[in-house]
């Protein structure tokens, strides 16, 4: 099956600093990446939609000003979390769709657990 | 609004003792059905997957699921499970046409006692 990577696994920031995860489709083009957040023994929550040369899609909710993501290529979304508090402490996990795939069968990076300090 | 109802949050099984976790779903139409399995700190791996067809659909590590379109139902088996397969079990629905979100139950956490 296809092969998302995420970078880094795991990260500890101190409060008021920013950390970049990125999301790498490693053998297929992914013209259209998301980000999940999930909160301990909890389920996914859907926070944006990427698309590959336009603006991400945010979900109700979620500040696009916080949470700032970038899908500069076809193999590549990076999400950012901007002056991170203790609260956004979570495990972010994206996925990508393959191009010309089915519309709903996804693939899933490893997942990044952030820790703000 | 599609939604996805795992009505179990822990199951716990002896090793080599059959296994159903169950899936309900919420949607207007046929949905895309899919069940993933995520071990502790790791992402989400595609078991299977019901888009149309045969109603019994067979999945990697020897599970299967039976669409159940009368109950709304997308039940995920295993006829004999391994210690291997502790792990948490989220089934999602999709929308037919396609498009992009998933969304995902709550999640069902496997216990499997040796």
């Amino acid at each position: 099956g296809a092969v998302v990577s995420q970078h880094p696994s795991w990260v500890i920031c101190k409060s008021g600093t920013s950390v970049k995860i990125e999301c790498r489709s490693l053998d297929f083009q992914a013209t259209t990446m998301f980000w999940y957040r999930q909160f301990p023994k909890q389920s996914l929550m859907l926070m944006a939609t990427s698309n590959e040369g336009s603006k991400a899609t945010y979900e109700q909710g979620v500040e696009k000003d916080k949470f700032l993501i970038n899908h500069a290529s076809l193999t590549l979304s990076t999400l950012t979390v901007t002056s991170a508090h203790p609260e956004d402490s979570s495990f972010y996990i994206c996925s990508a769709r393959v191009r010309g795939g089915h519309g709903g069968e996804l693939f899933f990076g490893e997942g990044s657990r952030l820790t703000v300090l | 609004a599609q939604s996805v109802t795992q009505p179990d949050i822990h199951i716990t099984v002896s090793e080599g003792a059959s296994l159903e976790l169950r899936c309900n779903y919420s949607y207007g139409a046929t949905p895309y059905l899919f069940w993933y399995v995520q071990s502790p700190g790791q992402g989400l791996q595609l078991l299977l997957k019901y888009f149309s067809g045969d109603t019994l659909v067979q999945g990697i590590k020897g599970f299967e699921a039976e669409f159940k379109r009368s109950q709304s139902s997308f039940n995920l088996r295993k006829p004999s499970v391994h210690w291997s397969d502790a792990a948490e079990y989220f089934c999602a629905v999709g929308p037919t046409g396609g498009g992009n979100k998933l969304t995902f139950g709550t999640g069902t956490q496997l216990k499997v006692e040796l």
